[in-house]
């Protein structure tokens, strides 16, 4: 099945460190999301992306939509010990969202 | 509102019990997906429902099913448990209009 390939697999970090990560597929999506999961919980929202190029912010956090719209970047400045989580890009294809393997973030203080 | 709701929190089989994990939702919304969550993979869809009366595979479907009760609830049925059901699940909603997807807290179930 389609499987969205993300990198790095976990990250350590010191706090104030600014964080990259990357999503990629093998076919074209025409939106891309970006969510965060906490410990027991669901996933959230954290931004979405709907064209090739597209550069968008929330607060720390920055996200891009690849030109070639088989991949997204996500970008996390200044990081914080409550960044700490599961970061996940998922492409939307019709009805169906299609999810990546996840980021396993960790800030040390 | 409490947005999308999942019952049971925990739940342990044994091999061969069947079981319906609960999802609703009070948004209006009119798309409901369930997935599974296990380590490594990310989430993977099961099966959705575009709008009220409508059901469709996902991903991994075999091994269960689902039905769509009215526009509120989509439920999960596992017939007969495998161990390799053993997953964290989840359900979602989503607006006809928007891209969000509304997370459920999520059901851990294992199979022994």
């Amino acid at each position: 099945g389609q499987q969205l390939n993300q990198s790095p697999q976990s990250m350590f970090i010191q706090e104030g460190e600014d964080v990259s990560m990357n999503c990629t597929s093998s076919s074209i999506f025409n939106t891309w999301l970006w969510y965060k999961q906490e410990p027991g919980e669901g996933p959230v929202l954290l931004i979405a992306l709907y064209k090739a190029g597209e550069l968008t912010s929330n607060g720390r956090l920055t996200a891009q939509f690849g030109i070639t719209r088989k991949d997204s970047f996500l970008n996390i400045s200044a990081s914080i010990p409550s960044d700490v989580g599961i970061y996940f890009c998922a492409g939307l294809r019709g009805n169906q969202f299609y999810f990546g393997t996840g980021t396993s973030l960790t800030v040390i203080p | 509102n409490a947005g999308v709701t999942q019952t049971p929190k925990f739940q342990v089989l044994k091999t061969g019990q069947s079981m319906t994990l609960q999802c609703a939702q009070d948004m209006n919304h009119n798309s409901m997906y369930w997935y599974r969550q296990d380590p490594g993979m990310g989430l993977r869809l099961i099966y959705y429902s575009a709008s009220e009366g409508t059901t469709d595979k996902g991903e991994v479907p075999n091994g269960y099913n689902v039905s769509r009760l009215n526009k509120r609830e989509f439920s999960l049925r596992l017939e007969s448990a495998a161990p390799s059901q053993t997953s964290v699940y989840f359900c979602a909603s989503r607006g006809l209009a928007g891209l969000e997807q509304f997370f459920g807290p999520g059901t851990r179930l294992t199979v022994l």
